[in-house]
This record gives C-alpha cells, structure tokens and sequence, in this order.
C-alpha cells in the first residue's frame, strides 16, 4: 500500500531563509504527487503537483518541489520565506489506478522566526 | 463562490447524540471524500462516492454514514458520537486530473 513520511514534525526558520520540506513516498507504480498548505483554521490548498515530465515543478506562492525517483522523494523548497508562510504543510501520494484516493503524510509544521 | 462548501464549521454536541455534516460542490466534479483530521493533524481518508455511489469505505464504525443525494452533495451523518469522534471532518472534491479540493472543515467537540 501506498504510504508517505515526512520526517520533520516541526521546523523553524527566520523570515528571508530559504526552506526545504521533506516528503518520502512509497508507491509501486508512477505517483501522483502533491503538496498541500494548511493555514490555523482552514482547509487544505493546493501548492503544485507532479504528474509526469518535468521533475521541478514550480507552484503557488513562490514554491517548487522536486522529484526524485531514485530517491522516493518530492521535497518542497522556497529560496526566500515570508511570515505568512507559517502554517501546516502536507505532501501526498495518489493511487488512481486503484483506489482512487490520496493518502497524505503526517505533515510538518512550519513557525517562522521574525 | 465557493467551490467546496461545508455546514456547520462548528458543532458542540454531547457523547450519545446524532449529527450530521453537509457538503456541497459547485466544481462539477464526480467524485467527493470524506476526510478525518485527528488533534495531531494527521488526515484520514474515511469515504468516497463517485457519482452517487460508494467506492471506498475505509474500516470506519457503521455509526458513520455518508449519504450523496447527487454527485454535488455528500453528507455525513454519525450516531451514538463518542469522545473518540472529535476532530475535524473534511469534504473535498476531485479534479479528473486527480488533485482534490477542500472544503474549510467542520469542527466537531464530543463532551
């Protein structure tokens, strides 16, 4: 079954540094992949995905992410964060040629520093 | 307009009693979930319709049952709620391409 770690429960980092999340998949055939944010009391939105070709891919907000398949990984970077970056962040895999559902990691919370 | 919406946002309800959580989408969309996000903020996927039917029901307790009336609405009713039931409850709807759209939740207290 498919499956998703993101290894940091929690990371700090000072407005203006660059950012990098980690996400690892497990998934036998070519995922689907995602990132999701998820400010204090709202639902989730959509920061980019990663269906095929290119492996960076660019989203919302300033982010990009990048696949690595020798890895099983799709971690997400921004060369610069702002203090509204600071929220929860979610990666997930989808398995849409079987049940047809994302299953989502345990998430990372972002706080930053002034 | 938005695209996912959920009623209430807010239920406080006591151990014992029926509630029900409405969720509508205006994205035209065939499939809409019900997901599960504990204190930890950890996201379960509990059901899925595609179309009025049922394609996925992840081993949650027959308390829980969802209802799509038509493929832009899908409800959720739970019985007899326990302590264990609070969280917050999200609908989403999914694009072909497979991303899915969340409504902003339901946040349900069980005292």
């Amino acid at each position: 079954a498919q499956s998703v770690t993101q290894p940091d429960i929690h990371i700090t980092v000072s407005e203006g540094a660059s950012l990098e999340l980690r996400c690892n998949y497990s998934y036998g055939a070519t995922p689907y992949l995602f990132w999701y944010v998820q400010s204090p009391g709202q639902g989730l939105q959509l920061l980019l995905k990663y269906f095929s070709g290119d492996t960076l891919v660019q989203g919302i907000k300033g982010f990009e992410a990048e696949f690595k398949r020798s890895q099983s990984s799709f971690n997400l970077r921004k060369p610069s964060v702002h203090w509204s970056d600071a929220a929860e962040y979610f990666c997930a895999v989808g398995d849409f040629q079987g049940a047809q559902k994302l299953v989502f990691g345990q998430g990372t919370r972002l706080t930053i520093n002034p | 307009d938005t695209a996912v919406s959920q009623t209430p946002k807010y239920l406080v309800t006591q151990m014992g009693n029926d509630k029900s959580i409405k969720c509508e989408q205006n994205l035209g969309h065939d499939t809409m979930y019900w997901y599960k996000q504990d204190s930890k903020k950890f996201l379960k996927i509990m059901f899925s319709y595609n179309n009025k039917e049922l394609i996925i029901n992840e081993t949650v307790p027959n308390r829980f049952s969802p209802k799509s009336p038509d493929k832009a609405h899908l409800n959720l009713h739970i019985n007899s709620l326990e302590l264990g039931d609070s969280a917050v409850y999200f609908c989403a709807s999914r694009l072909s391409t497979g991303e899915l759209f969340f409504g902003e939740g339901s946040r349900l207290t069980v005292l």
